[in-house]
């Protein structure tokens, strides 16, 4: 059982735009920490989507963005494509576990 | 061009030790904290392990807290991570990752590619 809750899936078809999840707590997500989100392509190492809430590495296509709002954050992704398809995961650090936290992840699959 | 390459996975027995490398290049070593993360077979991301810049502070997951001993050596350039009293349940891939201070927050900004270790007997 993680400590951030995610989708185990959600799904879109090309052009379509879909949001994942993430809900923490006042530990987490709530004290407030930063909420970061990082893609996995199959085979592959993660790789640093989305920094500090809401914010884009360069390099990332401005189709992905973040939000948080209370205990929850949110990745949207817009004018889907077919190489969005991969696991997607939001990490935090957690106060009352003192260590840092992913949920636990969510499968994209674009129809 | 930074890289981080991890090494020294394999099959090992139950109850035995393993010693993870992570050989850092293409930035100043000391200047950043390291992490430990690990993913078993079809599963998501599990942070095992922290150290600071320099080596000071230490924090672990209560998965392996009093196992595994997370430390870094700044004349190789390289993290690493000394498992003992391995389980079955510790069959993962294991990155290292880089702490990048951006905007105000840290994030996991470079990861290896990942060595895997299989605990089985």
């Amino acid at each position: 059982q993680s400590v951030l809750t995610q989708p185990p899936s959600v799904s879109g078809a090309p052009g379509q735009r879909v949001t994942i999840s993430c809900t923490g707590s006042s530990s987490n997500i709530g004290a407030p920490h930063a909420v970061h989100w990082y893609q996995q392509l199959p085979g592959t190492a993660p790789k640093l989507l989305i920094h500090g809430n809401t914010n884009r590495p360069s390099g990332v296509p401005d189709r992905f963005s973040g939000s948080k709002s209370g205990t929850s954050a949110s990745l949207a992704i817009t004018g889907l494509q077919a190489e969005d398809d991969a696991d997607y995961y939001c990490q935090s650090y957690d106060s009352s576990l003192s260590g840092w936290v992913f949920g636990g992840g969510t499968k994209l699959t674009v129809l | 061009q930074v890289h981080l390459v991890e090494s020294g996975g394999g099959v090992v027995q139950p109850g035995r030790s393993l010693r993870l490398s992570c050989a850092a290049s293409g930035f100043t070593f000391t200047d950043y904290a390291l992490h430990w993360v690990r993913q078993a077979p079809g599963k998501g991301l599990e942070w095992l392990a922290f150290i600071s810049y320099d080596a000071v502070r230490q924090q672990y997951a209560d998965s392996v807290k009093g196992r595994f001993i997370i430390s870094r050596d700044s004349s190789r350039n390289t993290l690493y991570l000394q498992m003992s009293s391995l389980r079955v349940e510790d069959t993962a891939v294991y990155y290292c990752t880089r702490e990048d201070p951006l905007g105000g927050s840290y994030a996991f900004g470079y990861w290896g590619q990942g060595t895997l270790v299989i605990v089985s007997s």
